[in-house]
């Protein structure tokens, strides 16, 4: 079973840039070259903030950023704003017509 | 404008049936994929289904036997019937778009929540 992981949570002040890790524990997530991540506000549907490890929808800040090492893909926020503030999830194509999701990291703006 | 309205939640007994409808506008549902995505209240989000345009479909494991993802081009609506209910269901289920040949969600629904409980 594939598995993507995520720390539970990260935090920085304004201004600052925080970086969430995604790291596959599983060789079946498609080369790892489909790393996609989202943010999701409470109460609120996700939304698209990277694909393909680091490209950025249009709409998105440029203050998000994605990149990857090996088996762990990363996505950087910088300048940090307090509307920032939300879960972030990565994700994932498998080799087997799934997708999986990381455990979700809450990010707190001090 | 790429929109998706998702409706048929509500409260279903363990063992019971519901049908989940999203009806997309802005886009038509058999030109892309097509895919459920479910979060628990207060936990991550999980994979549930994809249709893909050419019509072969495939589910996570968790829910394979039970719930068939369907779509009519007709009314350019995604479907989710699920059966055999089971209060791990109890849900939120967002449906989402993936663009044709790729592997991302673009576009999310609001989402309509699942309860299953006696």
């Amino acid at each position: 079973q594939s598995a993507l992981t995520q720390p539970a949570s990260v935090s920085g002040s304004p201004g600052q840039s925080i970086t969430i890790s995604c790291t596959a524990t599983s060789s079946d997530v498609g080369g790892y070259n489909y790393v996609s991540w989202y943010q999701q506000h409470p109460g609120k549907a996700p939304k698209l903030m990277i694909y393909d490890v680091s490209q950025r929808p249009s709409g998105v800040s440029n203050r998000f950023s994605g990149s990857q090492s090996g088996n762990t893909a990363s996505l950087t926020i910088s300048g940090l704003q307090a509307e920032d503030e939300a879960d972030y999830y990565c994700n994932s194509y498998t080799s087997s017509n799934s997708w999986v999701f990381g455990g979700g990291t809450k990010l707190t703006v001090l | 404008e790429v929109q998706l309205v998702e409706s048929g939640g509500g409260l279903v007994q363990p063992g019971g049936s519901l049908r989940l409808s999203c009806a997309a506008s802005g886009f038509t549902v058999s030109s892309d994929y097509m895919s459920w995505v479910r979060q628990a209240p207060g936990k991550g989000l999980e994979w549930v289904s994809i249709i893909y345009s050419g019509g072969s479909t495939y589910s996570a494991d968790s829910v394979t036997g039970r719930f068939t993802i369907s779509r009519d081009t007709s009314k350019n609506t995604l479907y989710l019937q699920m059966n055999s209910l089971r209060a791990e269901d109890t849900a939120v289920y967002y449906c989402a778009r993936v663009p044709f040949q790729r592997d991302y969600f673009d576009f999310w629904g609001q989402g309509t929540l699942v309860t299953v409980s006696s």
